[in-house]
């Protein structure tokens, strides 16, 4: 069965700097989607960026991009330049071409002032 | 707007009553899902739906029914033998891509509690 990790139950950055979340994943498949979503106090879920496993480039959003390592089944998510906005959960996903969906149990991030 | 809406945004249900919670949406998507998540927890699926009148069970559908007779729209039923149903409930809805699904955009969830 698919799993996905996210190590880190906490963490907290200072407004301004940078900070890495990191996910792993576990499959045996060969194609697949990953996303980072974010869910803020409102508890609305909000997707932040989506990787597809055939693109060897990696994905970039603005302030956040990922370092996505195929073999090591590794999906960091990178913020940079950190705002009071970005405090929130954040949770990794894994979907793949056989309807399976697993969300990662979540990184709680705050970002202090 | 296009978007997805939930509704009631919150709810109080007796023990042993049957409840629906609501999903609508407007992208013209053809993929609808419900999650559930606990305090402190990620998402877990119950149901997703692919087409109209077509839905698969996810991996806690016990005590939870759906249907889907309009594109738009994908009512879950919180049933009387769901035991334990106190969580808070997300529907999502994507168009599927290639051979399997995409990006998932989610509706402001409903927050139920059983008294």
């Amino acid at each position: 069965a698919q799993t996905v990790t996210q190590s880190q139950p906490e963490m907290s950055v200072q407004e301004a700097e940078t900070v890495t979340l990191s996910c792993t994943y576990d499959t045996s498949e060969n194609n697949y989607y990953l996303f980072w979503y974010k869910q803020p106090p409102s508890r609305q879920m909000i997707l932040v960026i989506r990787q597809e496993a055939y693109k060897q480039q990696n994905a970039t959003e603005n302030r956040f991009s990922v370092n996505f390592q195929k073999a090591a089944k590794s999906f960091s998510l990178k913020i940079s330049d950190s705002q009071l906005g970005d405090t929130a959960m954040y949770f990794c996903a894994f979907i793949d071409y056989g309807q399976n969906f697993v969300f990662g149990p979540g990184t709680r991030l705050s970002v202090l002032p | 707007d296009g978007g997805i809406t939930q509704s009631p945004k919150y709810l109080f249900r007796k023990e042993g009553q049957n409840v629906t919670l609501s999903c609508e949406q407007n992208l013209n998507h053809d993929a609808m899902y419900w999650y559930r998540q606990d305090p402190g927890q990620g998402l877990r699926l119950i149901y997703y739906s692919q087409i109209v009148n077509d839905f698969q069970k996810g991996d806690i559908a016990e005590g939870y029914s759906v249907s889907r007779e309009k594109k738009e729209s994908f009512p879950l039923t919180v049933t009387s033998a769901q035991k334990n149903p106190t969580a808070f409930y997300l529907c999502a809805s994507s168009v599927p891509s290639g051979g399997g699904t995409d990006t998932q955009y989610f509706g402001p969830g409903t927050r139920l509690t059983v008294l």
